[in-house]
Order: structure tokens, then sequence, then C-alpha cells
């Protein structure tokens, strides 16, 4: 069964710190990985995805990578801002390639 | 363009009750999905469907009922409200399966039982 882990749980960085949320996923048979911020009572909205085949995407300040052999996967935001302040959470697509397994999430503060 | 659209955005019940999560979306996706969220436990997936006429369950089915006579609407059934179906309830969906554009979220229901 895929599991999947965030750490850290919470992260508290001044304003304009670069920094790098991590996800971990134990199958690494995945078809890809999605990453998804979370405000506070919202829904989720998307930031990235990242087909299996793929190292890297990009979105202005985010940047997230993956390495399917290690099981890994990270978001790196640069020169954060309060705005940044949410949930961050991070996904696979299961083997049969219909659901996401989510992580636990990160839930990051940047301070004023 | 409305995307995921979940109704009601905040629901009290009693314990015993019975009520309908409603989920609808315009985006003619073929896949939708229903998941929970519980502090600490991240969202887990209670019901699936990729396609009308077709659902199966997911990782938490038990309490909880599905259909989807149509591509538009998948509505979640709570057959008799329990204490431990106070959650935050999410619907998704997305156009030909998660592998190529992976999932759109509706905005949440908060549940309460009581």
């Amino acid at each position: 069964k895929q599991e999947v882990t965030q750490i850290p749980a919470a992260l508290s960085v001044p304003e304009g710190e670069n920094l790098v949320l991590n996800c971990s996923f134990t199958d690494s048979a995945i078809y890809n990985l999605q990453w998804f911020r979370q405000d506070p009572g919202k829904g989720l909205t998307s930031l990235l995805l990242i087909q299996s085949s793929q190292r890297e995407q990009t979105s202005g300040r985010l940047n997230a990578s993956l390495d399917k052999s290690s099981g890994r996967s990270t978001l790196y935001i640069a020169a954060s801002q309060p705005g940044d302040s949410a949930t961050y959470l991070c996904a696979v697509l299961d083997n049969y390639g219909q659901n996401f397994v989510f992580g636990p999430g990160t839930r990051l503060s940047v301070l004023p | 363009n409305a995307g995921v659209t979940q109704t009601p955005k905040f629901q009290v019940l009693k314990t015993g009750q019975s009520m309908t999560l409603q989920c609808a979306q315009d985006m003619n996706h073929e896949y939708m999905s229903w998941y929970r969220q519980d502090p600490g436990m991240g969202l887990r997936l209670i019901h699936y469907s990729v396609g009308a006429g077709i659902t199966d369950q997911g990782e938490v089915p038990n309490g909880y009922n599905v259909s989807r006579s149509t591509t538009e609407d998948f509505p979640l059934r709570l057959l008799s409200a329990a204490p431990s179906q106070t959650s935050v309830y999410f619907c998704a969906s997305s156009y030909g399966g998660a592998l190529h554009y992976g999932y759109t979220f509706g905005s949440g229901t908060r549940l309460t039982v009581v």
C-alpha cells in the first residue's frame, strides 16, 4: 500500500527566505505527483503536476522536483512572501492510475 | 466556468440523521471522487467514479453511499450519521483520469455530527 509522508509537519520562516518542502512515498511505481496548496478553511488549489517521466516542473517562484527511484519529491519556494502561508500537500497517483494518495501536509508560516 | 461546486458549505447533523452532500462539475470530467480530511490524517478516499453508472469504493467507504447517474453530478449520501463522520469533505474531478491533468477540487463541506 502506498504511503506518503511530508517533512517537516510545520515550518516558520522570515519573509524573503528560500525554502524546501519534502515529500516521500514508499512505492516508486507512480504515474505522477501533484503539489497542492490549502488555505485555512478552504479547498485545495493545484500548484504543480509532475509526470513520472519528468524530473521537475516550474511555475513562477515554485519549483518541484521528482526522484522516482528514491521515492522523493521536493517543492522549492523562492523569496517567500507572507501570502505563501498555507498548508502544502503532495499526492501521488496510485498504481492503478486512478486515485491520488495524499501526504498529511506541511503547514508553512512566512513572517513579515 | 464554475469548476467543481459543493453544497452545502456547512452542515450540522444529529446522530442517526441522513443527508446528501452534493457535488457538481461543469468541465465534462469523467472521473469524480470524494475525500474526507481529518486533522493529522490527511485526505482519505471514500468513493470514486470513472464515469456515469460506474462507482467503486475507496479507503474508507463504510457509512457512505454514492451513485453517478450523470457525468456532471456525484452525490455522497450519509445513511445514518455518526460522530465519527464529523469531517471536512472534498469532491474532486479529473478529465480522462488524473494521469495527465491531475485533480480539480471543490471548496469542501464542513460536517459536524452531534
